[in-house]
Parts: C-alpha cells; structure tokens; sequence
C-alpha cells in the first residue's frame, strides 16, 4: 500500500547518457513534484505539475524534463547527463498545492 | 530572498534529555511552516504544519512552535528511535515549499 513510489531506488550511469525516473502515487492527489536534495542536505524543489499542467519550474537545465501521463504519475527524464547531476531525487504529491508533501523514498543517482 | 535557516547542524543527545531545534525564517508572506523527519534511505515524513505566531501542536514526544521569526521543535525525554534529520520547511506565497538543510538529531542510549 506504498503511497509515493519511485523508481528506481539506485541509478548508476555514465556521463552523456539518458535516463529516466519513474513516479506513481496511489493517493488521489492533485499535484505531484520532483525535489533535489544535493550532497548537502537541501531540498530543492524542480518542478511540480497539477492537472497535468505544469505549474513551478526552478532554474532547472533544459536536460530535465517531466512527463505526466495521468494525475498519478510524474516522470523524470534526464537527457546528456552531467556529473553535476548526481544527486538523490524524490518525487512527492500533495492533495492540493501547498498542503503536506508525501515523499517517495528517493532515487540515488550517480554519474560516472 | 526567501531564506530558511535551521540550527544547530547536529545535536548529540542521551536518552531522556531533552532539547530544541530551531528554524528561523525570512518569508515575506508566509503561508505555512512544516516539520518533516526524514531516516536514512528514506524521504522525508510529515510532522506538523503552523500556520500563525503562538501556535502550538504536539504529537508524543514532540512540540512545534511557531513565533513570527522562527519555529522550535521541542523533544522531550527523547528516545534512540527518534534519531532522524528533521526539516524544516517553510510555503512562500507562490506555494512553493522551501526548506532549510536540516537538524541530525542522534540520541544515545
């Protein structure tokens, strides 16, 4: 009964690659995220999409880019992947913006 | 800016002595402050969320206060299983969440 899932849990690639991340929550949430959380600690948030519009977009690189197919799904793909991009990943939903998050339990993601 | 700081990094506790956490925050316009723990391996979990100056919520062991300036999380008689990170997080305006790096709490038996 995993309410945010993502996959997968480890990710190990080389640079220049293209990847992709996936994300499912089974909670009837409106609104999903991608955050960042680097070597130090921060979250930092990427993007989030309700209804399938996207409706925060950080600074981010062109290289990443989310794809949601239905409400309960947000994807993350990573195109020439850099080794500044190793970081851990979490997806996360919220039942509308702004109310608690409920977070994945997050994707380590290496760049060789 | 919009800044979220939270000390101390890492706090070292026996069992049974209890302490604070502090998030202080420059927000123009807040609209909420959470309270996130977050184990190793793991994302983080929801605690608490404040929305005004003099609130207060608790839940066992734990208390979060919320003043104009900043939030205490209060531990009392902590126990080794409540050693985690706790976040502190703070909704801008824009709905946007943004978090400070985090209290390392480890409390020894």
């Amino acid at each position: 009964d995993t309410a945010v899932s993502q996959t997968p849990k480890y990710l190990v690639t080389q640079m220049g690659n293209d990847k992709s991340i996936k994300c499912e929550q089974n909670l009837g949430h409106d609104t999903m995220y991608w955050y960042k959380q680097d070597s130090k600690k921060f979250l930092k948030i990427m993007f989030s999409y309700n209804n399938k519009e996207l409706i925060i977009n950080e600074t981010v690189p062109n290289r990443f880019s989310p794809k949601s197919p239905d409400k309960a799904h947000l994807n993350l793909h990573i195109n020439s992947l850099e080794l500044g991009d190793s970081a851990v990943y979490f997806c996360a939903s919220s039942q509308v913006q702004g109310s608690p998050l409920h977070f994945g339990n997050g994707t380590r993601l290496t760049v060789t | 800016e919009d800044q979220v700081t939270q000390s101390p990094e890492a706090l070292r506790l026996q069992e049974g002595e209890s302490s604070s956490l502090n998030c202080s925050y420059t927000v123009s316009g807040l609209r909420g402050l959470f309270w996130y723990r977050q184990d190793p391996g793991k994302g983080p979990e929801f605690l608490f969320t404040l929305y005004s100056a003099g609130e207060e919520k608790e839940k066992e062991r734990l208390k979060a206060t919320l003043t104009k300036k900043e939030s205490f999380l209060h531990i009392t008689a902590p126990k080794p299983e409540d050693s985690a990170t706790y976040l502190c997080a703070v909704q801008v305006p824009t709905n946007d969440m943004r978090f400070g790096a985090g209290t390392r709490l480890t409390v020894k038996p």
